[in-house]
């Protein structure tokens, strides 16, 4: 079983659409929950990150991490054709646990004009 | 700056042939990273070198070398190229304070027949 998992989609939405992208995990260890975006044929770059529980907002995104559940969430609002990319949820330990991440499958968004 | 840069952006190999993909950062990071990302399968840890002159393996690392060359460059070699090494190749990098953040490269596209 995968440390962490997303669900793939695609997942295809109207302009202005709100879109929520989940992520579970099963290792209680991690501490850190960041999300990356990747445009069709880039690299990943990071959008942002949270620690611990709770929520963290920046501009239309907001992220959202429960880890009574082992559960973390995404939120784009106001969607744009300009969001449409891949976005990968990824973990990492505590301090002691060095720099290795640990990165979902990612989810495929599109959001229609 | 040009952040991460790779080489090459597109190879075919066959079968047993072998390869190095370059990698290099002028943003003077300390840790540097090679991931495969395929379909279903997500971004996977090949190896990472925490500081000059150290590598570790991560998840995937049969098939594969690296070499910290320098603090810069950071190579990865298939000895002997196979049809499950078919993938994208990512290299990245991330400071130390900034461990969260990994900068990755725009990727090598490696096909092997």
């Amino acid at each position: 079983q995968k440390e962490v998992e997303q669900d793939p989609g695609p997942l295809s939405v109207p302009e202005g659409a709100i879109v929520s992208l989940n992520c579970t995990y099963s290792n209680s260890a991690f501490q850190y929950f960041m999300w990356y975006r990747q445009y069709s044929r880039k690299g990943p770059e990071l959008l942002m990150y949270t620690y611990s529980s709770g929520n963290k907002e920046d501009g239309r995104f907001t992220a959202q991490v429960d880890k009574s559940s082992k559960y973390i969430s995404l939120f784009i609002r106001d969607s744009q054709p300009s969001d449409s990319a891949t976005y990968l949820c990824a973990m990492k330990g505590g301090e002691t646990s060095g720099s290795r991440l640990t990165f979902g499958e990612g989810t495929q968004l599109t959001v229609n004009p | 700056n040009a952040g991460v840069t790779q080489t090459p952006k597109f190879q075919v190999l066959k079968t047993g042939q072998s390869m190095t993909l370059q990698c290099a950062q002028d943003m003077n990071h300390n840790s540097m990273y090679w991931y495969r990302q395929d379909p279903g399968m997500g971004l996977r840890l090949i190896y990472y070198s925490a500081s000059e002159g150290t590598t570790d393996k991560g998840e995937v690392p049969n098939g594969y070398n690296v070499s910290r060359l320098n603090k810069r460059e950071f190579s990865l070699r298939l000895e002997s190229a196979a049809p499950s090494q078919t993938s994208v190749y990512f290299c990245a990098s991330s400071s130390d304070r900034g461990r969260l953040e990994q900068y990755f490269g725009p990727g090598t596209r490696l096909t092997v027949t």
